[in-house]
């Protein structure tokens, strides 16, 4: 069973551009959520989609956004980029809890953004 | 105050040790607890999860859930070098997928 896949694994943009960033989750899954890790602090939760929607969403900037087409495959946007966006972007799908899921999350390998 | 706080370590431990990590969260509405260990340069894998207080085993580990003093431990028995990695501990309300992660601690298992 694939995992979960993110797309482009690395990349390098300078301030003021915008990046779009891809997840295809586990076969099966509907949530997928996505976390912005630096090493100072840590996985922050950036919002979680279900069918479409977004249930959750975390404490960042609206230059932040993401959607989920009807397949589960996600995307995120981040508009303006600041120098303080560089970080590795993981994605994370699960299964729904109402299916009797543990709420495990599995990540996919992350995009890893550099902002210059 | 953080929501979820670790020790960022490192934690050093001979090989075959006990490794005790723990972790305290502010949120008393949180209901799931689990533990994840990520390798440099991985990403996060669930070692395990927890919902009622008390021990719960698994192999060589064991979670650990005190809710009432708000704290949740993970237990690494005959520690191995292979257990070096940065532990996560990461805590939600239920009823949500908005997890709440600690920074980490990093583990250094000593051969």
């Amino acid at each position: 069973k694939a995992g979960v896949t993110q797309t482009p694994r690395y990349l390098i943009k300078t301030r003021g551009q915008q990046v779009t960033l891809s997840c295809s989750p586990i076969s099966g899954h509907r949530s997928v959520s996505w976390y912005q890790q630096t090493p100072g602090q840590g996985l922050q939760f950036l919002f979680e989609y279900f069918s479409e929607t977004q249930r959750n969403k975390g404490n960042f900037p609206g230059r932040f956004s993401g959607r989920q087409f009807s397949n589960s495959r996600s995307e995120m946007n981040v508009s303006t980029l600041e120098l303080g966006d560089s970080a590795l972007y993981l994605c994370a799908s699960s299964l729904d809890g109402r299916q009797g899921a543990t709420g495990e999350l599995f990540f996919g390998e992350g995009s890893r953004l550099t902002v210059l | 105050q953080k929501e979820v706080e670790q020790n960022s370590g490192p934690l050093s431990v001979p090989e075959g040790a006990i490794a005790s990590l723990n972790c305290t969260y502010s949120d008393r509405g949180s209901q799931s607890f689990f533990w994840y260990r990520q390798y440099s340069g991985k990403s996060p894998e669930l070692i395990m999860f927890i919902y009622s207080n008390g021990d719960k085993e698994d192999g060589r580990f064991t979670a650990q859930l005190n809710k009432a003093s708000q704290y949740v431990s993970l237990l690494i028995r005959d520690s191995q070098p292979s257990d070096s990695a940065t532990y996560l501990c990461a805590v939600n309300r239920g009823g949500t997928y908005k997890y709440i992660f600690g920074t980490g601690t990093r583990l250094k298992v000593l051969a």
